[in-house]
């Protein structure tokens, strides 16, 4: 159980699109779900906070009209890069939150954006 | 603020060994430590998790130790093989939060 699952996998754009990446709880419903960026031998950095229904928490230097997060069910939240640049190439890992959880964070396999 | 140390930072061993993975944290005041693999280009997957009230944990080859009082966690593994070749990470659950805050991971290989 607690399966969390992200789509696309990995992803090249031009630079100036705008890239969709989704995060889904598949047996289970999110209290909250997070979205975090992990650069080659770094660690994983948390970007924002959401909560399903309402405004996501962004952590201090993350853009928020640059990163746009939708969280509109307890089992969907996106993460919208837009206008993207090729500094925005990165790996970009979402996890959940379930109350009926061991109070951990269970975590997506990752996405990888190229932006070219 | 919390800061997460993984010692060493990179470690090259033949098969067979037994391993030892250190993460220290400045602040004692935890909740959980969980420890992850992430193999390149892809996700995490969670190890071991101690919780609030145990010291340590086993799986398999796995056995990590957790001492609030000193600030440190190892992680032990036996017997190590090529398969286990991976970055470990260990994540810190401050007091009453579910976000974690992660080392840079220890990069494992271990060759045939």
């Amino acid at each position: 159980g607690a399966v969390v699952s992200q789509h696309p996998s990995w992803v090249i754009c031009k630079s100036g699109t705008s890239v969709k990446i989704e995060c889904r709880s598949l047996d289970f419903q999110a209290t909250t779900m997070f979205w975090y960026r992990q650069f080659p031998k770094q660690s994983l950095m948390l970007m924002a906070t959401s909560n399903e229904g309402s405004k996501a928490t962004y952590e201090q230097g993350v853009e928020k009209d640059k990163f746009l997060i939708n969280h509109a069910s307890l089992t969907l939240s996106t993460l919208t890069v837009t206008s993207a640049h090729p500094e925005d190439s990165s790996f970009y890992i979402c996890s959940a939150y379930t109350e009926r959880g061991k109070e951990t964070q269970y975590f997506g396999p990752g996405t990888r954006l190229l932006v070219l | 603020k919390q800061e997460v140390t993984q010692i060493p930072a990179a470690l090259s061993v033949p098969e067979g060994e037994n391993l030892v993975l250190n993460c220290s944290f400045t602040d004692s005041a935890i909740y959980n430590l969980q420890w992850f693999r992430q193999d390149p280009g892809k996700g995490l997957t969670s190890l071991l998790l101690i919780q609030s009230s145990q010291r340590e944990q086993t799986s398999g080859r796995l056995n990590a130790s957790l001492d609030k009082s000193s600030g440190r966690s190892t992680l032990y593994i036996a017997a190590s093989q090529p398969g286990d070749s991976a970055t470990y990470l260990c994540a810190v659950y401050p007091g009453g939060s579910y976000i974690p805050t992660f080392g840079r991971g220890t990069s494992l290989i271990v060759h045939p």
